[in-house]
């Protein structure tokens, strides 16, 4: 079967550095998203990596690596704003998401 | 980025009745939109995924005969919750698929439905 883990829950704190870990088991592979979700709101896009290694967009870097099923959010400077569940999405062979749980993620100041 | 829209964003009605809910995509041409439900304090399920002119695919579990799903157009997909009842009460999102990027989907603000 199909099967993306997360971690249910993290805490850090304000101006520090999480790291998200996703690992993931599925039917093929076209591509790991990252979506930010704040409560009560739709899923916002981070990333998407498709090839091994680490893309990063200002304080938000997404590594993954392929051979393993692994993949990782990292989060710098964090900012109260940043409390939200993330949410890592898979795409398998027949081109549709296969979604994480999600990560719920508390800044504390 | 792509805009996706959904109408209304939220809706309370009364167990029994039918709730049509809207999704569009204002700049490009969805090519294939999805339907999620997501319960509080849950990731996103999805319910069915639809293609443009053709009929709706039902994820298992999901009564493709209470969720009428129509996707007449290239930027317009409806979901219909038949005879509602408070179990249905949910957050449902639309996203849709198509665009020059065809490996990113675009989320609807969501519709948070409350039946009474």
């Amino acid at each position: 079967g199909q099967n993306i883990d997360q971690p249910t829950e993290m805490t850090a704190t304000e101006g520090a550095i999480v790291q998200i870990n996703c690992t993931y088991q599925t039917s093929g592979f076209n591509g790991l998203f990252w979506y930010q979700q704040h409560a009560g709101e739709a899923p916002t896009f981070l990333s998407y990596n498709v090839l091994d290694g680490l893309e990063e967009k200002g304080r938000f870097s997404s590594f993954l690596s392929r051979s393993k099923g692994y993949s990782y959010l990292l989060l710098k400077e964090l900012q109260m704003k940043d409390s939200a569940s993330y949410l890592c999405a898979v795409m398998d062979s027949n081109y549709q998401l296969i979604w994480g749980a999600g990560t719920k993620l508390i800044i504390k100041p | 980025g792509a805009v996706v829209s959904q109408h209304p964003s939220w809706v309370i009605c009364k167990s029994g009745t039918s709730v049509k809910i809207e999704c569009r995509s204002l700049d490009f041409q969805a090519t294939t939109m999805f339907w999620y439900r997501q319960f509080p304090k849950q990731s996103l399920m999805l319910m069915a995924t639809s293609n443009e002119g053709s009929k709706a695919t039902y994820e298992q579990g999901v009564e493709k005969d209470k969720f009428l799903i129509n996707h007449a157009s290239l930027t317009l997909s409806t979901l219909t919750v038949t005879s509602a009842h408070p179990e249905d009460s949910s957050f449902y999102i639309c996203s849709a698929r198509g665009g020059t990027d065809y490996n990113e989907q675009f989320f609807g603000p969501g519709t948070r439905l409350t039946v009474l």
